[in-house]
């Protein structure tokens, strides 16, 4: 069955950096785009980045735009963001999912990042 | 990238029906057919419902189904049940490789 299990979530100061990761099996990974969508505390889901099965082409929501990362290691069938510059709006659950800019058919349970001084 | 317009509540009686609306611009919604509706319950992972405005994954009970009309998508649940109370989200793809999201709407079933 196909499963997306987020790490790397934690408490983090204004300004610095954090790098998550999502890891997939249960499925052919190099065959599908992947997404980051977050949630903010009590907030609705939020688009923040895709990344196509090769890697080959990245595309990033404004907010995010020049200060996150989508990777991919299709050897190792792993997704990762490089946030950096984080703020206090960058707060949130982020999920990693499996899917394209259609639709996102199958989501992890999601790592919280908090960022505060 | 502006959010979708959805109501923040919806509600229903169990067996009755209930619509929940998705209002976006001809730069979304109404330009493309690749709206998808998500259900999450409280501290859990959303989950695919709806996808490409009408289809339904396998699995998803046909009491599901979606359309569109113009800038406006629409998520239809008939005989309700307890378990659809959830937290229910639009999405579309915005063009300019870039995907948007609804502000939700928290379905209540009475």
């Amino acid at each position: 069955q196909v499963q997306l299990v987020e790490s790397g979530g934690g408490v983090v100061q204004p300004g610095r950096s954090l790098r998550l990761s999502c890891a997939a099996s249960g499925f052919t990974f190099s065959n599908y785009a992947m997404h980051w969508v977050r949630q903010a505390p009590g907030k609705g889901l939020e688009w923040v980045a895709i990344i196509w099965y090769d890697g080959s082409n990245k595309y990033y929501a404004d907010s995010v735009k020049g200060r996150f990362t989508i990777s991919r290691d299709n050897s190792k069938n792993t997704l990762f963001l490089q946030m950096n510059s984080l703020r206090a709006e960058d707060t949130a659950v982020y999920y990693c999912a499996r899917g394209s800019m259609a639709q996102a058919d199958y989501w992890g349970q999601g790592t919280l990042v908090t960022v505060s001084s | 990238q502006s959010a979708l317009t959805q109501p923040p509540s919806a509600s229903g009686s169990p067996g009755q029906s209930v619509t929940i609306s998705c209002t976006g611009t001809n730069s979304d919604v109404g330009d493309y057919n690749y709206v998808s509706w998500y259900q999450q319950h409280p501290g859990k992972a959303p989950k695919l419902m709806i996808y490409e405005v009408s289809k339904r994954p396998s699995g998803v009970p046909d009491r599901f189904s979606g359309s569109k009309s113009g800038d406006t998508a629409s998520l239809t649940v008939s005989g309700l049940q307890a378990e659809d109370e959830a937290d229910y989200y639009c999405s579309s793809y915005a063009g300019s490789n870039a995907v948007v999201f609804g502000g939700g709407t928290k379905l209540t079933v009475l």
